[in-house]
């Protein structure tokens, strides 16, 4: 099982760049079969896909960000990182970091425990 | 990019009932990479499902799920007090991925 930790400010100003960190144990961040996510949940609303890394660094992202996000893995330190720029209050959601795994045709998913951000002046 | 609607939206049932959940993807969902997760109201959302039959390490077998296409279902044979949650629908092995609004299943 891998091990998810967010970390990263509560509280973001509007306009400014939101920005997480997802602490990875249990696994290496460039294991083949392996891919790093990051999805949020405004509250008390569903789930929403923001974007993922693979790997081997390939990325996509919700098209319905409009091109403010970036996600990029850190292989010294066993991270991968959200920055999501330009936020406003519809951006305040909990973040989650989510770690999928492909072995021999089977799939595992493991979640940290999400992280509030909230967006306000 | 696929939508996917799960109906219905709210699944009012009393413990030892059995559920029935369905999710339904605008494009059929390639080797029916379809995944259902469960998540209690609090905590991070949990792997029940994935490949659309196939269940993740260590949930019960009253959890199953069948489909392929575009129209897939979960279910659950006789329902426990832990089962009462929202369950989201997402087919995982896309370029662009997405979830169902949600499904809540609540006790009558």
């Amino acid at each position: 099982q891998v091990q998810l930790q967010e970390s990263g400010p509560g509280l973001v100003r509007p306009s400014q760049t939101l920005s997480l960190t997802c602490t990875v144990s249990g696994a290496s961040i460039d294991s083949s079969g392996n891919s790093w996510t990051w999805v949020r949940q405004h509250p008390g609303k569903g789930l929403e896909w923001i974007g993922y890394i693979s790997y081997f660094g390939s990325t996509d992202y919700n098209p319905s960000l409009k091109g403010r996000v970036v996600i990029s893995v850190d292989t010294s330190k066993n991270q991968f990182s959200l920055k999501l720029a330009s936020v406003t209050a519809a951006d305040t959601a909990v973040y989650y970091c989510v770690a999928t795994t492909s072995r021999l045709g089977e799939l595992s998913v493991d979640w940290g425990q999400g992280t509030l951000v909230t967006v306000s002046s | 990019e696929i939508v996917v609607t799960q109906s219905p939206d709210t699944l009012s049932l009393s413990p030892g009932e059995r559920a029935t959940l369905s999710c339904r993807a605008s494009q059929s969902v390639s080797r029916n990479s379809l995944a259902w997760y469960q998540q209690i109201p609090g905590q991070a959302p949990r792997l029940l499902i994935y490949g659309a039959s196939s269940r993740a390490t260590g949930i019960p077998d009253r959890f199953s799920g069948s489909g392929s296409g575009t129209d897939f279902t979960l279910t659950i044979s006789r329902l426990e007090p832990e089962d009462f949650a929202v369950y989201y629908c997402q087919p995982y092995d896309t370029s662009v991925s997405t979830f169902g609004q949600g499904t809540k299943l609540e006790i009558k």
